[in-house]
């Protein structure tokens, strides 16, 4: 069974750039979840993704916006990048449905901002 | 909205010396509990959960932890530390009213002495 992975590992780009950062999902699983984790801090929730719709947001602007496809990987885009955007972005898979399912977490993408 | 402290940033302990790591939540109804480990550059690995029934929960690695409803806490124990047990440690809680999102404290590095 594979699990979560993420691409790319590593990633810099300037100030004002666009970013596109991916994430296969575990097999068997249809939610994807994004999470940013600036330095010395815990996991912020972004979005989540169930079966190709947005299906939960946490407090980030629109600039983060994200597309689940139909093979259930995910892909969150970034605009406008801002120096405060560094950080690990973690992907993270699961069932989904009613009952509550574990997330299983990507190894994470580590973007710079410049 | 829920929120989770771990009040302690640092721990520092010696090899075979035992373990808790403090985590108090706010939640409005029965929570859905996790410990998370990340080493260095990693992702999140899943040490436990608790979902409900037994309030000890045994998890991987020989942690355990305890789910004490009165005092809001979801404490994460090792009787016995191992050099490889150096980490950080993420409490978080889920809200399967938010499409399973987790909320995850600030965490707490631990770091261990020959």
């Amino acid at each position: 069974e594979t699990g979560v992975t993420q691409s790319p590992t590593h990633l810099i780009k300037t100030r004002g750039q666009q970013v596109t950062l991916r994430c296969s999902s575990q097999s068997g699983h249809n939610t994807v979840s994004w999470y940013q984790q600036a330095l010395g801090q815990g996991p912020q929730f972004i979005f989540q993704y169930y079966r190709e719709e947005e299906n939960g947001r946490g407090n980030f602007p629109p600039r983060f916006s994200g597309l689940q496809f139909p093979n259930y990987s995910s892909e969150l885009n970034v605009n406008a990048l801002e120096l405060d955007d560094s950080a690990l972005y973690l992907c993270a898979s699961s069932r989904g449905g009613a009952d509550y399912n574990e997330q299983f977490f990507g190894p994470g993408t580590r973007l710079t901002v410049l | 909205a829920q929120s989770v402290t771990q009040p302690d940033i640092h721990i520092t302990v010696s090899e075979g010396a035992s373990l808790e790591l403090r985590c108090n939540y706010s939640y409005g109804a029965t929570p859905y509990l996790f410990w998370y480990v990340q080493s260095p550059g990693q992702g999140l690995q899943l040490l436990l959960k608790y979902f409900s029934g037994d309030t000890l929960v045994q998890g991987i690695k020989g942690f355990e932890a305890e789910f004490k409803r009165s005092q809001s806490s979801f404490n994460l124990r090792k009787p016995s530390v191992h050099w490889s047990d150096a980490a950080e440690y993420f409490c978080a809680v889920g809200d399967n009213n938010a499409g399973n999102m987790l909320t995850f404290g600030g965490g707490t590095r631990l770091m261990v002495k020959p």
